[in-house]
């Protein structure tokens, strides 16, 4: 397996545009996370899935956030409007079940809002 | 609400000497606890973890320690080397919720 992948790696976009990020987990893994990492938090925990069906959104910051997992092989997260202080690096990451074993993680998205 | 809290940014120890990782979580709730490993421009990768019901877990020249009265772990690296030079984060999970939370992180630099 190629293990979790998300793109783009990079964006830069203008404050008020839509960004929309995207993440392919590993096969056969049942639950799926949206990370954002900080300086001030690391890794806050943003959104996750289970079964393609979202358990726990209370990390995600504003109205602006939404994710949606329309099939056990891609979800996406995404910001309407962007703002400069979503700035930061958007991590996914898949695991087999939610507590008690390891989640494996993709390369990250740096999202840049100028 | 931070829930998981790493309260040294960074560490720098000599090569060959021990790093040690400080961990400590405020949710009595967290049964299983991990370390991550994180290079740059890279996604965090899962370096060892332990369970409530252990107080010590050993992997090679790593090891992490629970506390579980105290609420605190570490992670020990013995001998620690250059390529161990990255960010750590620690984790924890509860068996009645299946999300996973992370400390802030701390960037360990060992120096030749």
């Amino acid at each position: 397996d190629a293990g979790v992948i998300q793109s783009p790696r990079h964006e830069v976009t203008e404050m008020g545009q839509e960004v929309t990020l995207r993440c392919k987990p590993i096969s056969g893994h049942d639950y799926l996370f949206w990370y954002r990492q900080t300086m001030m938090r690391g890794l806050e925990l943003l959104i996750y899935f289970n079964n393609n069906v979202p358990i726990d959104d209370s990390g995600m910051p504003e109205d602006r956030f939404s994710a949606k997992m329309p099939n056990a092989s891609f979800s996406t997260l995404k910001i309407q409007p962007s703002e400069p202080r979503d700035s930061a690096v958007y991590f996914c990451a898949s695991s087999t079940k939610g507590g008690g074993t390891e989640a494996f993680f993709g390369q990250g998205t740096r999202l840049t809002v100028v | 609400d931070q829930q998981v809290k790493q309260n040294s940014p960074s560490l720098s120890v000599q090569e060959g000497r021990i790093s040690i990782l400080n961990c400590d979580y405020t949710n009595s709730m967290f049964d299983y606890f991990l370390w991550y490993k994180k290079y740059p421009a890279e996604g965090p990768t899962f370096l060892i973890s332990i369970s409530s019901i252990k107080d010590k877990n050993e992997d090679g020249r790593f090891t992490v320690f629970l506390n579980k009265s105290a609420k605190h772990l570490s992670l020990h690296i013995v001998p620690s080397q250059p390529g161990d030079s990255a960010v750590y984060f620690c984790a924890a999970s509860a068996w009645n919720n299946n999300d996973m939370r992370f400390g802030a992180g701390t960037r360990l630099t060992v120096k030749p």
